[in-house]
Parts: structure tokens; C-alpha cells; sequence
């Protein structure tokens, strides 16, 4: 079955530390992840994407196909990190993307 | 760009009614996608319509239907409503098909809410 993991509903941490936001996924072809991104009062965004191996306001992420992850990090948080982050999968050719139950990061001052 | 813009916001109905949810995609993106998300979850793929014609159908029941019109504006319809069914509806919009390999970005609108009493 095609599932999303993400163990952490909230997760808090003090401005300055280092963050992981954990993703696991199931899907037996050639996965494609992605980490959304829902500040307070804001829409729902992409915030990056596997296949560009991008850095994205100092989060990545890395695909690691042995232990089925994509775990997002950043070195050191800020403040106006805090917002809700869903990590989702792209399934087939029928458009789907399907989103774990998103991770709580709150960065406290 | 007011980015994709959906309406009514809110909405109340009893169970057994039917409503309409409605989507304007940014301009110039040819597919939508519609999502329900349901309070503490994350969104949940219903369906997704590319140049008219629906390419992509989640695990909802014959319940839910859509359609895209030729402006590629689309509504999602539910009819016999359920308590269940109260949530937050997404349409979310892209340039171009979402498939295998095409890592495009998914464009979200604010949602409609939808509370079924």
C-alpha cells in the first residue's frame, strides 16, 4: 500500500537548534516526494521537491531509498519557521499526491 | 495573480443535501485537483481534471463527482450528504498534468469548509 508517515505531530524546539521533520513512505516504484508547507493563515505551498535537491529557506532533504525516508532538516531554526509541514508522495500517472498527517514545528524564542 | 481562488468559504448543510464547491485555477494552468481534508489530517486526493476530462479519481464514493469547464474553472459536487463529509475541500492547480515524472508544483486555493450538521 502507498502510505505517508510522519511519526511527529508536534514538534518543539528553541530558535537556533537544529531541526528534523521525519517522513517515511511506502510505494513500491520510483518514489516522488515532496514537503509542503502551511504557515499560519496562508495557503498551503510546496516547499521543495526530491528531484531538484534544492535548499529552500535553509531546509533540505534527502531521499534515502534503503530506509524509505525524506526527512526535512534545517541547522538552525527561526521563529517564522514554525508553521504546520506536511511531506507528500506522488503516485503514478493519475495526478495523486498522497500527504502524511503533518508535523506540528513550533520554534520557540 | 489572486492565485487560485475557490468559493463559498464556508458553508452549512444537513445531511442528504447537495453542494457545489467551486474552483478558479491560476491563470494559464490547464489541470485541477480537488483534496478533502479532514480536521487533523492531511489532505486526501479526490480527483484530479486535466483540458476537461478527469485523469485522476481517488477512493471517494460515486457521491462525489467534478467537472472542468473550457476556462478550466472546475466544480466538485457531493450529493446525499454525510456527517462524514464535513471538511476542508482544497482545489489546488498546476500547469500541466500531474504524472509520473513531472514534479510540478501543485498550486492550492484557501479551501471551502464545508460542515455537515
Amino acid at each position: 500500500a502507498q502510505r505517508v508517515t510522519q511519526p511527529e505531530k508536534l514538534l518543539s524546539v528553541f530558535k537556533g537548534a537544529p531541526v528534523e521533520l521525519k517522513c517515511n513512505y511506502s510505494y513500491s516504484g520510483s518514489p516522488e516526494l515532496f514537503w509542503y508547507v502551511q504557515y499560519s493563515r496562508q495557503r498551503l505551498q510546496l516547499l521543495l521537491r526530491h528531484i531538484s535537491r534544492e535548499s529552500i529557506k535553509g531546509f533540505t532533504a534527502d531521499l534515502n531509498k534503503g530506509e524509505t525516508s525524506f526527512h526535512l532538516k534545517k541547522p538552525f531554526a527561526q521563529e517564522e519557521d514554525s508553521a504546520m509541514y506536511y511531506c507528500a508522495l506522488g503516485s503514478g500517472n493519475t495526478g495523486k499526491l498522497i500527504f502524511g498527517q503533518g508535523t506540528t514545528l513550533q520554534v520557540k524564542p | 495573480d489572486a492565485g487560485v481562488t475557490q468559493s463559498p468559504t464556508h458553508l452549512i448543510k444537513t445531511r442528504g443535501q447537495h453542494v457545489t464547491l467551486r474552483c478558479s485555477p491560476i491563470s494559464g494552468h490547464k489541470s485541477v485537483s480537488w483534496y478533502q481534508q479532514v480536521l487533523g489530517q492531511g489532505p486526501q486526493f479526490i480527483f484530479q481534471y486535466y483540458e476537461k476530462e478527469e485523469r485522476g479519481r481517488g477512493n471517494f464514493p460515486d457521491r462525489f463527482s467534478a467537472r472542468q469547464f473550457p476556462n478550466y474553472s472546475s466544480e466538485l459536487n457531493v450529493n446525499a450528504l454525510l456527517l462524514g463529509d464535513s471538511a476542508l475541500y482544497l482545489c489546488a492547480s498546476s500547469l500541466e498534468l500531474l504524472r509520473q515524472g513531472y514534479t510540478g508544483e501543485l498550486f492550492f486555493g484557501e479551501g471551502s469548509r464545508l460542515t455537515v450538521l
